[in-house]
C-alpha cells in the first residue's frame, strides 16, 4: 500500500532563518506531488506541484522554493523565513492519471517568530 | 475567477442530521471532492462526485448538481467524533480548487 510521510511535524524558527521540509512517498511510482499551506481559518493554498523529477510548477510567488531530487521525494525550502510564512504545511500525492484525489502527509506546523 | 463557497461554521446535535452546502464556479470541472479534517491533522478523503446525483457511503452522503454548481455533504446519526472541518474541493484542469472549509461543532 502507498504511504506518505513528511517531517518535521513541528518547528519554531526565527525570522530570517532557513527552512527545509521533506516529504517522501512509498508504494507508487511517478506520483504527482504537491505542497500546500493552510493558514488558520483559511482554505488550502497550493504552493508547488510536480509531475516528475526536476519538474516544479509554482503557483504563488513567494520566498519559498521546492525541489524534487528523486521520484518520490519532495522538498520545500526557504533561504530566509518571513513572519507571514507561519502556517500548516501539507505535502500530498496523487496518481498521475487520477481524477485528482489527493493523499496527504501528516502536516508540518511552522511558527516563525 | 474560480470560487468555492461553503459556510464557515455549523452546529448540530449528537444523533441528528446535518447538511453542509458547497457552491462553486470554476473554469473546468473534473469532479467534486469532500474531505474531513480534524483540528491539527491532515485532510482525509470522504467522497467524490463527478455525475449528478447522490452518492451514499455509510452515514455520509454527497450530492452533486453540475448545472447549479452545487453540492452538499449529508451526515447522519452524528457522533462526537464527527466534530471537524469539512472541505469542499473541485477538480479543475487537473488541480484541486479548495473551499475554506466548514467547521462542524457537535453538541451532546
Amino acid at each position: 500500500s502507498q504511504t506518505i510521510h513528511q517531517w518535521p511535524a513541528t518547528l519554531v524558527q526565527p525570522v530570517g532563518s532557513p527552512l527545509s521540509l521533506e516529504c517522501t512517498v512509498e508504494g507508487t511510482s511517478n506520483p504527482n506531488l504537491y505542497w500546500y499551506r493552510q493558514a488558520a481559518g483559511r482554505g488550502l493554498q497550493l504552493l508547488f506541484y510536480s509531475v516528475g523529477i526536476g519538474q516544479i510548477s509554482s503557483e504563488v510567488p513567494q520566498n519559498l522554493s521546492a525541489s524534487r531530487p528523486q521520484d518520490r521525494q519532495f522538498i520545500l525550502s526557504s533561504k530566509k523565513l518571513l513572519l507571514s510564512d507561519s502556517g500548516f504545511y501539507l505535502c500530498a500525492w496523487s496518481e498521475p492519471t487520477s481524477t485528482g484525489e489527493l493523499f496527504f502527509g501528516e502536516g508540518s506546523r511552522l511558527t516563525v517568530l | 475567477g474560480q470560487n468555492i463557497d461553503q459556510p464557515t461554521e455549523m452546529t448540530a446535535t449528537e444523533g441528528a442530521i446535518v447538511q453542509i452546502n458547497c457552491t462553486y464556479q470554476t473554469s473546468g470541472f473534473n469532479g467534486l471532492f469532500w474531505y474531513q479534517q480534524h483540528a491539527g491533522e491532515a485532510p482525509t478523503f470522504l467522497s467524490y462526485n463527478v455525475l449528478d446525483g447522490l452518492e451514499e457511503k455509510g452515514r455520509f452522503s454527497s450530492f452533486l448538481s453540475r448545472s447549479k454548481g452545487y453540492s452538499y455533504l449529508l451526515l447522519k446519526e452524528l457522533q462526537m467524533k464527527d466534530s471537524a472541518s469539512y472541505l469542499c474541493a473541485v477538480g479543475s484542469n487537473y488541480q484541486l480548487i479548495w473551499g475554506a472549509g466548514t467547521k462542524l461543532i457537535i453538541k451532546p
